[in-house]
């Protein structure tokens, strides 16, 4: 109920490409879906984040698209760079507030060739 | 805003000692901090929930008297490990809530090394 999934595990992508990466979710509490970039060595940073009453949230180059009734989302790069390369994580929250956790998938380890 | 500092962002200490990490939120009161542990090339496991001036909440397989946790005051909560050993060598990370948001804001991690 608790666990995130995420897929893949890793991805390779030549620079200028999307870059998708997908999550799915059990439990239908969750109100709150961010996503995290993560460079090695270094604490994950918020990229971007999206609540269950909107379909498609739109930063930049990053969209999050959002199905609430298949109970998944999903992460876009638009025209990938290689300063892109990073873990990247979705996530969960029951909590309108920052009280309550955040369950992490299991990451996706993206690279982005020239 | 909402950065989010730990210390130090290593340490190598010998087996059997203790050692602590402070987590600090240098532009904001932090009501609720969080502790995680990352093992190389996995994900980001929540350890700890620590509440300013009450008493931690642990998750399922942690140590309560081993991983002691601190939150004293709005903006340091500290974590202990405690009679280290090989095993506990890590990535910890932090992160803390604002009083009037529903973000979470990570701290840069730090190393810890047990030999």
């Amino acid at each position: 109920q608790q666990q995130v999934k995420q897929s893949p595990q890793s991805l390779i992508v030549q620079k200028g490409g999307i870059s998708i990466i997908n999550c799915a979710y059990e439990n239908t509490a969750f109100d709150y879906f961010p996503w995290y970039q993560q460079f090695p060595g270094k604490g994950p940073a918020l990229l971007i984040a999206i609540r269950p009453d909107v379909s498609e949230k739109k930063e930049g180059r990053f969209t999050i698209s959002f199905n609430k009734s298949a109970k998944q989302f999903s992460l876009h790069i638009m025209d990938s760079q290689p300063g892109d390369s990073a873990t990247y994580f979705c996530a969960a929250s029951m909590s309108k507030t920052s009280y309550d956790k955040v369950i992490f998938g299991p990451g996706t380890s993206l690279s982005v060739i020239p | 805003g909402a950065v989010v500092s730990q210390h130090p962002s290593r340490v190598i200490c010998k087996s059997g000692t203790s050692v602590k990490i402070e987590c600090r939120s240098l532009d904001f009161q932090a009501t609720t901090m969080f502790w995680y542990r990352q093992f190389p090339k996995q994900s980001l496991m929540l350890m700890a929930t620590s509440n300013e001036g009450s008493k931690a909440t642990y998750e399922q397989g942690v140590e309560k008297d081993k991983f002691l946790i601190n939150h004293a005051s709005l903006t340091l909560s500290t974590l202990t490990v405690t009679s280290a050993h090989p095993e506990d060598s890590s990535f910890y990370i932090c992160s803390a809530g604002g009083l009037n948001s529903y973000e979470q804001y990570f701290g840069p991690g730090t190393r810890l090394t047990v030999t």
